[in-house]
């Protein structure tokens, strides 16, 4: 069973400044894909950035781009130019792509990081 | 394009009542999941349906039920309800085949409260 760690419960960041949010995983498996999830107020669960652990690059969307450090596990997320409206949970999540029963697998989520973005 | 619209917003139920949640995916989107958020907490997979059967399951209760129906929507059943039982409940679809890989498109979930 794979579990996700976020070890950060709460940061805070200066508007226009950067931050850095901390994810661990562990896993047996070779191939699987990692996601930031950002978890604003409206609570629904926004697609922040994805990333495939065959691929050495680290993704990058716009502001937003992530470390990912396959032997040590960990796929951290940086916040570029902190906006206000990056105040939000964010959540790590894992996903196997093999498929179950003929359908996809399901996402192992971490407990989450409150980030206030101060202007 | 609507994303995935789930129904009630909110409801608060008795301890020991029955209560349905509803889930319609987006558009073009055959998988459904469902997961349990309690507050301060990571999402908790419950569930996934796909061409209307229960193809994976979390650790939850058989109090815990759904359904999917040939549209794909999806509801979620939970029987004698339990204090521990109030969360917010998330609903999530997925593309068929490969694009499935993509991720999933959240909900903004429905907030049960057993009192």
């Amino acid at each position: 069973a794979q579990t996700v760690t976020q070890s950060q419960p709460e940061m805070s960041v200066q508007e226009a400044e950067t931050v850095t949010l901390s994810c661990t995983y562990d896993t047996s498996e070779n191939n699987y894909y990692l996601f930031w999830y950002k978890q604003p107020p409206s609570r629904q669960m926004i697609l922040v950035i994805r990333q495939e652990a065959y691929k050495q690059q680290n993704a990058t969307e716009n502001r937003f781009s992530v470390n990912f450090q396959k032997a040590a596990k960990s796929f951290s997320l940086k916040i570029s130019d902190s906006q206000l409206g990056d105040t939000a949970m964010y959540f790590c999540a894992f996903m196997n792509p093999r498929t179950v029963n003929n359908a996809g697998n399901m996402l192992t989520f971490g407990g989450g990081t409150r980030l206030m973005v101060k202007p | 394009d609507a994303g995935v619209t789930q129904s009630p917003t909110h409801l608060i139920k008795t301890r020991g009542q029955q209560v349905t949640l509803r889930c319609s995916p987006k558009s073009g989107h055959d998988t459904v999941s469902w997961y349990q958020q309690a507050l301060g907490q990571g999402p908790q997979f419950i569930f996934q349906y796909y061409e209307e059967e229960e193809r994976q399951r979390g650790n939850f209760p058989d109090r815990f039920s759904g359904h999917q129906f040939p549209n794909y929507s999806s509801e979620l059943n939970v029987n004698a309800l339990l204090l521990g039982d109030s969360a917010l409940y998330l609903c999530a679809s997925r593309s068929p085949g490969r694009l499935s890989n993509y991720g999933y498109t959240f909900g903004s979930g429905t907030r049960l409260t057993v009192v």
